[in-house]
């Protein structure tokens, strides 16, 4: 069974803090992973990483993929508090079909 | 601005009622997922379809459960007898084969009394 475990479950920091979140996965057919942040509604993509090593990145957010390792991370920068949300990983093992990880709860005080 | 549209956005029902939730995907997508988020359980598949054709439902409850995908514009989920248990958000997602990533609707945000 296709499985994805996030770290830390939850995490409070201060504005201006870096952070960085955790996902390992084990798949038996891995085609892309992916990053989703989920605030009040419906989750948004965030990124899809496919090769490892090379970073992608937007803004404040980056992210990486180790495939030999079986992990990703998500690191934010110079936190806001528009950054607390849920962040999900997910992987897809085939045909789009989505296995997601418990999700981390940031939450960014001011 | 092309979007998942899902209805009704939020349904409190008794105990035994039917629920039905609809979802409109993207145009043009061809692959139409269900999920279900509880605090519990995070994101879990319920059911998916390609090309309108059901290809794995293994998640949902077969005895109360049933998705459907009448046209490509319209995919439903249905629950009968509903259960306090399935009080949820259900969100519906829609993407393109191969494409890996989904777009998610807003969800339908379901109480059984």
């Amino acid at each position: 069974e296709d499985k994805v475990v996030q770290s830390p479950l939850s995490l409070v920091v201060h504005e201006g803090d870096t952070v960085t979140l955790n996902c390992s996965y084990e798949v038996t057919n891995f085609r892309s992973l992916l990053w989703y942040k989920q605030e009040k509604k419906a989750p948004t993509f965030l990124f899809m990483l496919t090769s490892s090593g090379i970073e992608k990145k937007s803004g404040r957010l980056s992210s990486i993929l180790d495939k030999k390792e079986l992990f990703s991370i998500l690191n934010i920068t110079a936190t806001q508090t528009g950054d607390s949300a849920i962040y999900l990983c997910a992987v897809d093992a085939g045909g789009s079909r989505l296995t997601f990880g418990e999700g981390t709860q940031l939450t960014v005080n001011p | 601005d092309a979007r998942v549209t899902q209805t009704p956005r939020d349904k409190v029902t008794e105990m035994g009622q039917e629920v039905t939730m609809r979802c409109q995907p993207i145009l043009g997508h061809n692959t139409v997922f269900w999920y279900r988020q509880t605090m519990m359980q995070g994101l879990e598949l319920l059911a998916y379809f390609r090309n309108r054709a059901p290809l794995d439902d293994s998640g949902m409850p077969k005895d109360r459960f049933s998705a459907e995908m009448p046209d490509a514009t319209l995919a439903t989920l249905k629950i009968q007898p509903s259960e306090p248990r399935d009080s949820a958000v259900y969100f519906c997602a829609s993407g393109l084969q191969g494409a890996g990533r989904l777009f998610f609707g807003p969800g339908t945000r379901l109480t059984v009394l």
